[in-house]
């Protein structure tokens, strides 16, 4: 089993959909988790970056993260045709020397019609 | 620079050749990556540089792969007698702060070996 898992897709979705993205993981050390979105043919920008459980509200983009599940979620509200990208869960440990070492998924892609 | 720059940005190689790959990351960014994304998959770490410490040199694949960072400059990543199971593209990564997740990535130098 991988450490993170991520669907990759290819996801298609109409504009204005919501869309909802996932990662489940297996290594409980896991602290940190972020979302990075990646165009063709760019490197990652980071999206969203929480913190533990719970959740965050940044725009259209809300972040979960459910520990106990070891299940991460990123959902998209009112989708846009600039949306259409791949999304690329990571993750990593808290404290210590190693929480600097991300550990990414494989990246779902989305595209969004208009 | 504005962001984190990569050269050269493609390069095609013949199985066999060394090859040597460009990172200048954002000023004033302590801690710099590698990581390599291949087909279909998820990023993977290779080599983590924070300022004068030793580097975390824990992700690189074989001992054909070595990189290097002058100061807290540009850093170079050098595989040698390539093989085709390197062709991928090699994201350099920068950050202010060694503990989170907020990593700026650079467009990448994608690798193609014959």
């Amino acid at each position: 089993q991988k450490e993170v898992e991520q669907d990759p897709g290819p996801l298609s979705v109409p504009e204005g959909a919501i869309v909802s993205l996932n990662c489940t993981y297996s290594n409980s050390a896991f602290q940190y988790f972020m979302w990075y979105r990646q165009y063709s043919r760019k490197g990652p920008e980071l999206l969203m970056y929480t913190y533990s459980s719970g959740n965050k509200e940044d725009g259209r983009f809300t972040a979960q993260v459910d520990k106990s599940s070891k299940y991460i979620s990123l959902f998209i509200r009112d989708s846009q045709p600039s949306d259409s990208a791949t999304y690329l869960c990571a993750m990593s440990e808290q404290g210590g020397g190693s929480n600097y070492k991300l550990t990414f998924g494989k990246g779902t892609l989305l595209t969004v019609n208009p | 620079g504005a962001g984190v720059s990569q050269s050269p940005s493609n390069k095609v190689t013949e199985k066999g050749k060394d090859v040597e790959l460009r990172c200048d990351p954002i000023s004033g960014h302590t801690a710099l990556y590698w990581y390599r994304q291949r087909l279909g998959q998820g990023l993977e770490f290779l080599i983590y540089f924070q300022g004068n410490s030793a580097p975390d040199k824990s992700g690189l694949p074989s001992d054909r792969f070595s990189a290097e960072r002058t100061g807290e400059s540009v850093s170079t990543l050098t595989i040698q007698r390539t093989q085709q199971e390197d062709s991928a593209v090699y994201l350099c990564a920068s950050s202010r702060r060694r503990n989170t997740g907020e990593l700026f990535f650079g467009e990448g130098s994608r690798l193609t070996v014959l």
